[in-house]
């Protein structure tokens, strides 16, 4: 298995508070990406990396962003968490060598997260 | 813009019966790779195939197998002999090849499937 962990795996916070989640890789992969998994709508890319400081919006970008700072780490920061953001996030990983998306992607656990 | 569609919210079964599960996806590119994905209840995803545009040759894993047709613009998946450990999730999902959209995932709703014992 994909060396992949989320932390925290659980959260319940309140509206209006910062929230961030993080991801981390010990397979020195190139791409990280943020999904959300809603009911009724699979899994929808938040935000993806293409390398350390590169990164860029995917289809639900808007309340939240993120950061690259090493090649191992990627957080997801909810600057004023929303109930409309409860849902459960997963990290996922890929190789992929240029420009080409072809590589499967492996996703870590996931994180619960609760807006109350 | 590149979309999956599932048709089939949730399928029910008895073990040991044959099951497919439906994928049709939409994309103006002509290089794009397919994806098929499992949810057990557990939660994690598990990586089960990629395929990509240029090889239409269908896939046997064990009791999985899938149909690629790009005429039909389907990528459907049968579980022969199904069994308890198969209840899960299942999405497909899409990624085009150049441009802008290289680096998403476009996911299916997903299809529950349920074998009874």
């Amino acid at each position: 298995d994909a060396g992949i962990t989320q932390s925290p795996r659980h959260k319940v916070t309140e509206t209006g508070t910062p929230v961030t989640l993080r991801c981390h890789q010990t397979e020195n992969h190139r791409y990280m990406y943020w999904y959300r998994q809603d009911p009724g709508h699979g899994l929808r890319l938040i935000h993806y990396s293409y390398g350390v400081k590169d990164t860029d919006k995917g289809e639900v970008s808007d309340g939240y962003s993120v950061s690259r700072s090493k090649t191992e780490d990627f957080l997801l920061t909810l600057e004023s968490a929303t109930s409309s953001q409860t849902s459960v996030y997963f990290c996922a990983i890929s190789e992929s060598e240029g420009s080409d998306s072809s590589d499967e992607q492996f996703f870590g656990p996931g994180t619960r997260l609760t807006v109350l | 813009a590149q979309k999956v569609t599932q048709a089939q919210t949730e399928i029910s079964v008895v073990e040991k019966e044959d099951v497919t599960l439906d994928c049709v996806y939409e994309t103006r590119d002509t290089t794009y790779y397919l994806f098929w994905y499992k949810q057990p209840p557990s939660g994690e995803l598990v990586f089960l195939i990629r395929r990509n545009s240029f090889d239409e040759q269908n896939e046997i894993s064990g009791r999985y197998s899938w149909n690629f047709q790009k005429s039909t613009s389907s990528f459907n998946f049968t579980i022969t002999a199904s069994q308890v450990v198969d209840s899960a999730v299942y999405f497909c999902a899409l990624s085009e090849g150049s441009g802008a959209g290289s680096y998403q995932l476009t996911f299916g709703k997903g299809t529950k499937l349920s074998v009874i014992p």
